[in-house]
């Protein structure tokens, strides 16, 4: 089967623009999650969606990030502003139950 | 609130040295618990899981053990290879939240030939 898709695989942008990403999750996975890895560390959950619905966004920084899956397929995250600590890889992953996570390549963010 | 705890890196083994890496977690639940195996450059790669006390996991001779008395998961290996080099991350995930995964922070491997 295919595996989870994203894109751009690197971006460079300096502070205060925006940037997206977006994923394509496993055909038929109802779960889709966003990641964010900064550098030496565990992946920390940003947003979980069911469907096209959320499930928990309770880390995101909703001031400056935010995200959709419309029609319960892709999702985009989107941060605007970015800062200098959102430097990091994003991480998408899903899944079709407990079995656990398939993850895409992640996209590495670097803001200067 | 749930956590994971798995000991520091780097670690730094010759080839076909044995491998243990620890990891405890917290749970308020019954969580499944997994190991992720991250290489450079590249995204999370499901190494293993187990989704309930005493059930054993295992995958490219890499094996952990469910242990609820000790709320542990430690990834064991008995030959390790220069290709094993890469980041494991102990991992819990329970239905409450939605089958939601939490990641410890990570254990980097060296394998030197």
């Amino acid at each position: 089967e295919a595996g989870v898709a994203q894109s751009p695989r690197y971006k460079i942008i300096e502070k205060r623009q925006s940037v997206a990403f977006w994923c394509n999750p496993i055909s038929g996975h109802a779960t889709l999650y966003w990641y964010q890895q900064i550098l030496g560390q565990g992946p920390k959950l940003l947003i979980q969606f069911q469907n096209n619905g959320v499930v928990d966004d309770s880390q995101l920084p909703k001031d400056r990030f935010s995200a959709e899956r419309l029609k319960g397929v892709d999702s985009t995250l989107k941060i605007q502003p970015a800062k200098l600590e959102d430097s990091a890889v994003y991480l998408c992953a899903s899944s079709s139950g407990p079995g656990g996570y398939t993850f895409g390549s992640g996209t590495r963010l670097t803001v200067v | 609130g749930n956590s994971v705890t798995q000991m520091e890196g780097p670690v730094t083994l010759s080839e076909e040295a044995f491998l243990t890496i620890n990891c405890t977690y917290t749970a308020t639940g019954y969580p499944s618990l997994f190991w992720y195996v991250q290489y450079p450059g590249e995204g999370l790669q499901l190494l293993l899981k187990a989704t309930k006390a005493d059930d054993k996991g295992s995958n490219k001779g890499f094996e952990a053990t469910y242990r609820k008395e000790t709320t542990s998961f430690h990834l064991e290996k008995g030959s390790v290879q220069v290709s094993d080099s890469a980041v494991y991350f102990c991992a819990l995930s329970e239905g409450t939240g939605g089958f939601k995964t939490i990641f410890g922070a990570g254990t980097r491997l060296f394998v030197k030939a």
